[in-house]
């Protein structure tokens, strides 16, 4: 088992949707949580940071984790053409050491 | 502007060669990070480094090679040792090591093909 885990997509909605990514990981030690968001080819960008369980939204975006069941998710609501991208998830356990563990990234696609 | 630079944007490289990948920052970042991205295999650490003269394997080192000489500089060399390296790479940096290392800022990736 993977330690981090991403649908691959793609996936595909019309203008206005409310979209949902998701990601699950095996390593309880988790405790920094981070979505990054990656135009076709771009280096990626933080979009959202979230530290241990509960919720964080920033405009459109709402992030969320849920550590009992090792889950976290991003939200996009009122999705726009300009959201279609690659959606990276990442994570990292607490403490001083250790790196990012990114998953394979979802593809987004938001249709006018 | 601040950020970070990568050059050049497209590569070729035929087998046998060993090939510098460059990446410059300017937002006076300690660490400094290298990443292979494959079609569907995600982000994955070649090496880092937290500070000068310091750097560390990360999880794919082999074939591969850095210095860390200046604060701004963290060149990638892809050896001939490399056995598939037709990929984009991607440079990053963060303020610091540690939690720091969460909020990573990339360049704009180097695209290396393999002839």
């Amino acid at each position: 088992q993977k330690e981090v885990e991403q649908d691959p997509g793609p996936l595909s909605v019309p203008e206005g949707a409310i979209v949902s990514l998701n990601c699950t990981y095996s390593n309880s030690a988790f405790q920094y949580f981070m979505w990054y968001r990656q135009y076709s080819r771009k280096g990626p960008e933080l979009l959202m940071y979230t530290y241990s369980s509960g919720n964080k939204e920033d405009g459109r975006f709402t992030a969320q984790v849920d550590k009992s069941s090792k889950y976290i998710s991003l939200f996009i609501r009122d999705s726009q053409p300009s959201d279609s991208a690659t959606y990276l998830c990442a994570m990292r356990w607490g403490g001083s050491q250790g790196n990012l563990i990114f998953g394979k990234g979802t593809k987004l696609s938001v249709k006018p | 502007d601040g950020g970070i630079t990568q050059s050049p944007k497209y590569l070729f490289r035929k087998e046998g060669q060993n090939v510098t990948l460059s990446c410059e920052q300017n937002l006076n970042h300690d660490a400094m990070y290298w990443y292979r991205q494959d079609p569907g295999q995600g982000l994955r650490l070649i090496y880092y480094s937290q500070i000068v003269n310091d750097f560390q394997k990360g999880d794919i080192a082999e074939g591969y090679s850095v210095s860390r000489e200046k604060k701004e500089s963290f060149p990638l060399t892809v050896t001939s040792a490399q056995k598939n390296p037709t990929a984009f790479y991607l440079c990053a940096s963060s303020i610091g090591g540690g939690t720091f290392g969460n909020e990573q800022f990339f360049g704009p990736g180097t695209r290396l093909t393999v002839l």
